[in-house]
């Protein structure tokens, strides 16, 4: 089946620095991609939707600012945290669906768990 | 917005069969899906229903009623490994295209 990767897997940083993730689709080509969070014990929250091309659009409110989206190419997308905080430890996890819009599969990363100290 | 409710937490036992529930409210319906997460681990997908019925695959079922915004994931021959997250996401087709959104989860537990 189709695969998304993510790298890195586990990063620790200070408060302050910027983090940046990416997410890849191995073998297929993704013209969305989702970035969600997700907090201990809690589930999935949609942060945004990455577009290819064209800005990415957030789920309210996630602040864009911080939060930074770059979907340049049909396989890669990033997400930048910046100026993070511990508040920002989660788990991060992005997704894409494979075909058109109706198609009914969405594949998931395997995560990326992000510590601020 | 979307409204997804599951319980929290549920118990079974290894060999027998356990109902894992959900009921949604949403505009612009189009799917409902059942994701398994062990602790750490990204979801993994498990089934797909956007018609009302039943869906069989192997030791996993989903049953889907529109009318009610309901739906149920059925497990069968439960076995240890079992135990983790079940995500119960209903997806959505907004103008953008479409969107999932996840419910709380549901802890199974299986137990000897």
């Amino acid at each position: 089946g189709a695969v998304v990767s993510q790298h890195p897997s586990r990063v620790i940083c200070k408060s302050g620095t910027s983090v940046k993730i990416e997410c890849r689709s191995l073998d297929f080509q993704a013209t969305t991609m989702f970035w969600y969070r997700q907090f201990p014990k809690q589930s999935l929250m949609l942060m945004a939707t990455s577009n290819e091309g064209s800005k990415a659009t957030y789920e309210q409110g996630v602040e864009k600012d911080k939060f930074l989206i770059n979907h340049a190419s049909l396989t890669l997308s990033t997400l930048t945290v910046t100026s993070a905080h511990p508040e920002d430890s989660s788990f991060y996890i992005c997704s894409a669906p494979t075909g058109t819009a109706f198609d009914n599969t969405q594949y998931f990363g395997p995560g990326t768990r992000l510590t601020v100290l | 917005g979307q409204n997804i409710d599951q319980p929290t937490e549920m118990t079974a036992t290894e060999g027998a069969i356990v109902q894992i529930n959900c009921t949604y409210q949403t505009s612009g319906f189009n799917g409902l899906f059942w994701y398994q997460q062990h602790a750490g681990e990204a979801p993994t997908f498990l089934s797909y229903n956007v018609l009302d019925g039943l869906e069989e695959k192997g030791r996993f079922s989903s049953f889907l009623s529109r009318s009610k915004g309901y739906s149920y994931l059925l497990l069968k021959e439960l076995q240890m490994k079992d135990s983790a997250s079940y995500l119960c996401a209903v997806r959505v087709l907004t103008g953008g295209g479409n969107k999932l959104t996840f419910g709380t989860g549901t802890q199974l537990k299986v137990e000897l």
